[in-house]
């Protein structure tokens, strides 16, 4: 039973445009969400977070949309960079250690 | 400061022989973390030391996984007998409570034959 789903294993953007990076999750426990990046080879690496209280964080070219009643939520990168080609993993929390994480989209940002 | 790392990066194992991966986290950190990750999954949690307690084992596979924090800082997870679906990344991570970003190393890819 998959918990948090990324339904996109890939995207292609091309460079200059928005990313729109989406997962879902089914458990109304969760309380705490975050994204996560991952280049080939290397860990992967905290991006931003979003707590079940707010609908929105942003962080520079980052911003991250919570829905709770559509247990949706998505990360936009605006404008995208061929540097920002990697993995991201959604991941959820209802306690602050226990991390369940989604399958991954693969994003390629296109030059 | 260093980030978190682990060591080997690469491990083959032969079926049936026992595996250790280490992790050294970031200075400080007291929350520790191992995670599987399956090739083309998620991490996986596996386990949770706050120093030197393990507080949480619930997501080790099998009674052939333990893992240990002696000293409240390095951390090894032994595998014993492995099999070949033990094949996989092991990812550790460290954080310091309260904040919930965990930092993770590079992995230890492991193969098993």
């Amino acid at each position: 039973d998959q918990q948090v789903k990324q339904n996109s294993p890939s995207l292609s953007v091309q460079e200059g445009r928005i990313s729109i990076l989406n997962c879902d999750y089914t458990n109304s426990m969760f309380d705490y969400f975050l994204w996560y990046k991952k280049y080939p080879a290397e860990g992967p690496t905290f991006l931003i977070s979003i707590s079940s209280i707010k609908d929105k964080n942003e962080d520079g070219r980052f911003t991250v949309f919570l829905n709770k009643s559509a247990k949706h939520l998505s990360l936009h990168i605006v404008p995208s960079q061929p540097g920002d080609s990697a993995v991201y993993f959604c991941a959820a929390s209802h306690s602050f250690y226990k991390y369940i994480f989604g399958t991954g989209t693969r994003l390629k940002v296109l030059a | 400061g260093a980030g978190v790392s682990q060591s080997p990066r690469y491990k083959v194992a032969k079926r049936g022989q026992d595996v250790a991966l280490r992790c050294d986290p970031i200075s400080g950190h007291v929350s520790l973390f191992w995670y599987q990750q399956a090739l083309g999954q998620g991490p996986e949690f596996l386990t949770y030391f706050q120093n030197e307690a393990q507080l949480d084992k619930s997501g080790l596979p099998s009674d052939r996984f333990f893992a240990e924090r002696p000293e409240g800082s390095v951390s090894t997870l032994k595998i014993q007998r492995t099999q070949q679906e033990d094949s996989a990344v092991y990812l550790c991570a460290s954080s310091l409570p309260p904040s919930y970003e965990q930092y993770f190393g590079p992995g230890t890819r492991l193969t098993v034959t």
